[in-house]
């Protein structure tokens, strides 16, 4: 079965600066999804990047990235240029390609932004 | 408007009360899913509606008694629950049930506490 494993339950970073949040996977597929998403205050979860397991590039998006490595199962999150409102929790999940859907969830990070 | 919208935001109930939990979506998907959140806990996954057909039973025990109406509605009917019971319960939607675009997009949740 797939896991997700977030090792950092709290992160914190001033704000303009760059944090790395860290997500390991473990599963014998090839061909898969990989996320992340933010939790903030008001509950509701909002994707902020997806990762397509058989694209080598790493995603991208504004000031999000991140770092894909699959032959390590590793999937980590950059936040460039802290602001405020990214203060959140981050949740990583998987989702395998080939069956229906069923999102495997991390257990999180909250990611803390210091003025 | 977050496309999911989710009712009531916060809910106390007793043990011996009957409840239900409400989600519409306005994005014309044809999934929708209810997941259960616990704090410091990934996210569970509790049921599975596919064009209004039941697709996932995560074991969920039977004082939790989903209903889809039709596919822009979700339901979680609730009675005789336990204080474990007490979560953010989640809804959310996806365009379909498998392949790459099955992104899902979730409301902002509903606060059980169980007393």
């Amino acid at each position: 079965a797939q896991t997700v494993t977030q090792s950092q339950p709290e992160m914190s970073v001033q704000e303009a600066e760059t944090v790395t949040l860290s997500c390991t996977y473990d599963t014998s597929e090839s061909d898969y999804y990989l996320f992340w998403y933010k939790q903030p205050p008001s509950r509701q979860m909002i994707l902020v990047i997806r990762q397509e397991a058989y694209k080598q590039q790493n995603a991208t998006e504004n000031r999000f990235s991140v770092n894909f490595q699959k032959a390590a199962k590793s999937f980590s999150l950059k936040i460039s240029d802290s602001q405020l409102g990214d203060a959140a929790m981050y949740f990583c999940a998987y989702r395998s390609a080939d069956s229906n859907y069923q999102l495997i969830w991390g257990a999180g990070t909250k990611l803390i932004i210091k003025p | 408007e977050t496309g999911v919208t989710q009712t009531p935001r916060h809910l106390v109930m007793g043990m011996t009360n009957k409840k239900s939990l409400k989600c519409e979506q306005h994005l014309g998907h044809n999934a929708m899913y209810w997941y259960k959140q616990s704090a410091k806990k990934p996210l569970e996954l509790m049921f599975v509606y596919n064009f209004k057909e039941q697709t996932e039973n995560n074991s969920v025990p039977s004082r939790f008694s989903p209903e889809c109406p039709n596919s822009s509605h979700l339901f979680l009917h609730l009675h005789t629950l336990q204080p474990e019971d007490s979560a953010l319960y989640l809804c959310a939607s996806s365009q379909g049930w498998t392949g790459p675009n099955t992104e899902a997009f979730f409301g902002q949740g509903t606060r059980l506490t169980v007393v």
